[in-house]
């Protein structure tokens, strides 16, 4: 019974290339949530999906950030063109329905460090 | 805009003694959930204990609990008979209760804790 799993744990680029995160989400899950955490920071939320579909984007980057949960397959964040300051943990959750106030499984992260 | 608060950085507790950890937050909703998450050095959060902000009672999750002050915006998290274990960074997180916020949680910056022996 495989948790969220995320990869790669530990992501480095050069300033310009592009970052993919993948996340997992646990066995039945659908709905799938990815936050980004800086250092001595709390989680910030970035973008919710479900299968094909983004349902809530508030949290995103509006340049260079992108997320998509297709059909089959893991989830994938991508990060074009990456600077210093996109060097962070980017954490993955997910969860099995709409109720509220439900659990999220997280991931254990991708930590990216931009050189 | 919701905003959640952790006033101490960093705590320490030798171990089974109780320690309590502060979180305050700022809303203009009636009804909310609040959560505590706990991050240990493997960096995996991991839910500790939440509460629904239409339930009056305090939660409570073997050794762990919280004081819910709901005029005061107080959300406290007690642990007793603190474990080596429990040694890790401590988050309090709020979520709005309609489905646009659903999964949108908004954490603190957290609070170290460290369990002595």
């Amino acid at each position: 019974n495989a948790g969220v799993m995320q990869n790669p744990r530990h992501l480095v680029r050069r300033r310009g290339q592009e970052a993919r995160l993948r996340c997992s989400p646990m066995k039945g899950h659908s709905h799938v949530y990815w936050y980004r955490q800086l250092p001595e920071e709390g989680l910030k939320f970035m973008v919710y999906l479900q299968k094909e579909n983004i349902i809530d984007e508030s949290g995103m980057p509006k340049e260079r950030f992108s997320a998509e949960f297709p059909k089959e397959g893991p989830s994938i964040l991508r990060i074009q063109q990456v600077v210093r300051g996109d060097s962070a943990a980017y954490f993955c959750a997910s969860s099995p329905s709409t109720v509220l106030n439900e659990k999220l499984f997280f991931g254990s992260g991708t930590q990216l460090s931009v050189l | 805009a919701q905003t959640v608060t952790q006033s101490q950085p960093e705590m320490s507790v030798q171990e089974a003694e109780t320690v309590t950890l502060s979180c305050t937050y700022d809303t203009s909703e009636n009804n909310y959930y609040l959560f505590w998450y706990k991050q240990p050095p493997s960096r995996q959060m991991i839910l500790v204990i939440r509460q629904e902000a239409y339930k009056q009672q305090n939660a409570t999750e073997n050794r762990f609990s919280v004081n819910f002050q709901k005029a005061a915006k107080s959300f406290s998290l007690k642990i007793s008979d603190s474990q080596l274990g429990d040694t890790a960074m401590y988050f309090c997180a709020f979520m709005k209760p309609d489905r646009g916020s659903q999964g949108n949680l908004i954490f603190g910056k957290g609070t170290k804790l460290s369990v002595k022996p």
